[in-house]
């Protein structure tokens, strides 16, 4: 089956546009991590939803940072107002349950001119 | 909090050389722990994990072996190859912060022929 997939890819975006960003979980998983990676650093949470719930967006570093997974499968994260601090690569994760495994995305790679 | 500390980077290690990459974590739980290994180019894979004091995970020839007494969940092999060659990740979760992953710095592994 396919794995976690992300869009874009690459994203170039002028400092105080919007973008989204698209994750598709393996099909089945329950559960759904967004992270943030900046250059050389390792990833940090986000964002996690179980289903459609957001249980915990306590990693959300702004209120310009919104996610949602409306229908329990596909998520979305979007960013307003970008800024050159938001430059880095962000991951999406999914797990079949609480707990379980996680496997990630390719990600998006973000860079805010 | 939940920490990870791993060792800096870059490691540069002949062909067929022994491997240590060193990582111990601060928890106030009993968290599973992860090494993920990210190769150029691609995204975040599992390479092998433990969920309780003492069990050694294994893949591809890499071991490490869960030490609560020492905090510590280092990662080894014995012959290392060029295919090797690689960003390692050591993580944790626990259910007290959802299981989203926690993370270390990544190890830059660079082995020559």
């Amino acid at each position: 089956g396919a794995g976690v997939s992300q869009s874009p890819r690459y994203k170039v975006a002028k400092r105080g546009q919007d973008v989204a960003l698209r994750c598709d979980p393996i099909s089945g998983h329950v559960s759904l991590f967004w992270y943030q990676q900046a250059l050389g650093q390792g990833p940090e949470f986000l964002t996690y939803f179980q289903n459609e719930a957001q249980l915990d967006k306590s990693g959300l570093p702004s209120d310009r940072f919104f996610a949602e997974r409306p229908e329990g499968s596909v998520s979305t994260l979007k960013i307003q107002r970008t800024q050159q601090e938001d430059s880095a690569v962000y991951l999406c994760a999914s797990s079949l349950g609480t707990g379980e495994t996680q496997y990630f995305g390719p990600g998006t790679r973000l860079l805010v001119l | 909090g939940n920490s990870v500390t791993q060792m800096e980077g870059p490691v540069t290690l002949s062909e067929e050389a022994f491997l240590t990459i060193n990582c111990t974590y601060t928890a106030t739980g009993y968290p599973s722990l992860f090494w993920y290994v990210q190769y150029p180019g691609e995204g975040l894979q599992l390479l092998l994990k433990a969920t309780k004091a003492d069990d050694k995970g294994s893949n591809k020839g890499f071991e490490a072996t869960y030490r609560k007494e020492t905090t510590s969940f280092h990662l080894e092999k014995g012959s290392v190859q060029v295919s090797d060659s690689a960003v390692y990740f050591c993580a944790l979760s626990d259910r007290y912060s959802n299981y989203q992953l926690i993370w270390g710095a990544g190890t830059k592994l660079i082995i020559k022929p």
